[in-house]
């Protein structure tokens, strides 16, 4: 199974602030990554996948890069919306697995 | 509106059994793969199966293969996730999730992407005495 390893777990940032957010599988994934944010209670929402392609509807302050074992999402300017879990997910194969989250807290 | 709705959570004595229902609307069901992912109380996502757009390929976590089945039905615009043998760590919110079932050309590579657009809202699953 491929291991997803996300950091940090939680951060407090400020709005207007850049945040970024890692992930790291333990095998090349050739870009088979997707990024997923959850408000509480309610349910995940894709944000990109491909690694770096910004789903539909997304604002352009999300973006992803990264290849073979190492990706990154970046905020460039923290929203008062913004403030949830972040997942990254491989998507290589089965079975697929995520991160265990990031919880972005308002500082 | 495009939507998928779970039903069919409750709560269930450990080594009972429950069936989950998800309902699809407002696109083309039988031509997206689907899957399953829970989430404990408190804790982050778990896959838990996968099925494609026939139903003829299927894929488990290794933690439920064995009691889950999963399946759908295309002329319902439905799938189902058949859960037995039940334990207490089986206790979560079950999503059903769309596979974008999206592919894309790049460098002369065809990739296909297996990222879930669409979620449902989620229906509660507890396994207690």
């Amino acid at each position: 199974d491929i291991q997803m390893t996300q950091s940090p777990s939680s951060l407090s940032p400020s709005v207007g602030d850049r945040v970024t957010i890692t992930c790291r599988a333990s095998q090349d994934i050739s870009n088979s990554l997707a990024w997923y944010q959850q408000i509480p209670g309610k349910a995940p929402k894709l944000l990109l996948f491909a690694a770096s392609r910004l789903e539909s509807g997304v604002p352009s302050r999300f973006s992803g890069s990264g290849s073979g074992t190492d990706y990154t999402l970046t905020i460039s300017s923290l929203q008062p919306e913004d403030f949830a879990t972040y997942y990254c997910q491989q998507y290589y194969s089965t079975p697929y697995t995520f991160g265990q989250g990031t919880k972005l807290e308002i500082k | 509106e495009v939507q998928l709705v779970e039903s069919g959570g409750d709560l269930v004595q450990p080594g009972g059994s429950l069936r989950l229902s998800c309902a699809a609307s407002g696109f083309t069901f039988s031509s997206h793969e689907m899957n399953w992912v829970r989430q404990a109380p408190g804790k982050g996502l778990e896959w838990v199966s996968y099925i494609g757009a026939t139903g003829t390929t299927i894929y488990y976590a290794d933690s439920v293969r064995g009691r889950f089945t999963i399946s759908r039905d295309n002329a319902q615009n439905s799938l189902y996730l058949q859960m037995n043998r039940l334990r207490a760590e089986d206790t979560a919110v079950y999503y059903c999730a769309r596979d974008s079932s999206y592919g894309y050309f790049d460098s002369g590579t065809y990739y296909n992407v297996n990222a879930f657009d669409m979620w449902g809202q989620g229906t509660m699953v507890t396994v207690a005495s």
